[in-house]
């Protein structure tokens, strides 16, 4: 079992739904979670990172950490074209540690 | 600002020669960490180094190895390549190696025939 599991999609929505992509993980020792952005031939761009648990919002942006189920989730509002990409998640058991990634959600948002 | 340039952005090799890339990082960043990352799968840590030393080494043979140099620029070398090396190598630094502070570069998209 992969310490991070993420379901590859693809995931299709039309321009404006919500937008809600997911991870488990089982490394309880993980403190620091991330969210990053890839498009195709790019490298990874952070969107989001939380430490431990709770929410964090920025902009269409929502980031949860529920560090009990060992669960965490990203959530985009008023989803645009320019959002389609592929979303990773990332985590590590401590700052300067390895990020471990989950293997990205593809996202197509329509118009 | 330059960010993180990674070269050469392509390359093909035959099995079993060898590879080197290269990264530069962002200025005034001091730690650079390579990544690699499989079509259709998460980046894999391979390294992490911080003013020069070695601070992290991922689950990987000892055919990959790396160093920093004193302006802090890095070199991934892999040797007797193989198919399954094939992969984008994604070179990212950050300002003190805080896993949280990285900026990936675009990446060197390796194939091996």
């Amino acid at each position: 079992q992969k310490e991070v599991e993420q379901d590859p999609g693809p995931l299709s929505v039309p321009e404006g739904a919500i937008v809600s992509l997911n991870c488990t993980y089982s490394n309880s020792a993980f403190q620091y979670f991330m969210w990053y952005r890839q498009y195709s031939r790019k490298g990874p761009e952070l969107l989001m990172y939380t430490y431990s648990s709770g929410n964090k919002e920025d902009g269409r942006f929502t980031a949860q950490v529920d560090k009990s189920s060992k669960y965490i989730s990203l959530f985009i509002r008023d989803s645009q074209p320019s959002d389609s990409a592929t979303y990773l998640c990332a985590m590590s058991a401590g700052s300067g540690y390895a990020l471990n990634f989950g293997k990205g959600t593809s996202l197509l948002v329509t118009p | 600002d330059a960010g993180v340039t990674q070269s050469p952005t392509h390359l093909i090799k035959t099995r079993g020669q060898h590879v080197t890339l290269r990264c530069s990082p962002i200025s005034g960043h001091k730690s650079v960490s390579w990544y690699q990352q499989v079509l259709g799968q998460g980046p894999q840590f391979i390294f992490q180094y911080y003013e020069k030393e070695e601070r992290g080494r991922g689950n990987f043979p000892d055919r990959f190895s790396a160093r920093q140099f004193p302006n802090y620029s890095s070199e991934l070398n892999v040797n007797a390549l193989l198919l399954g090396d094939s992969a984008l190598y994604l070179c990212a630094s950050s300002l003190d190696g805080s896993s949280y502070g990285y900026t990936f570069g675009s990446g060197t998209r390796l194939t091996v025939v």
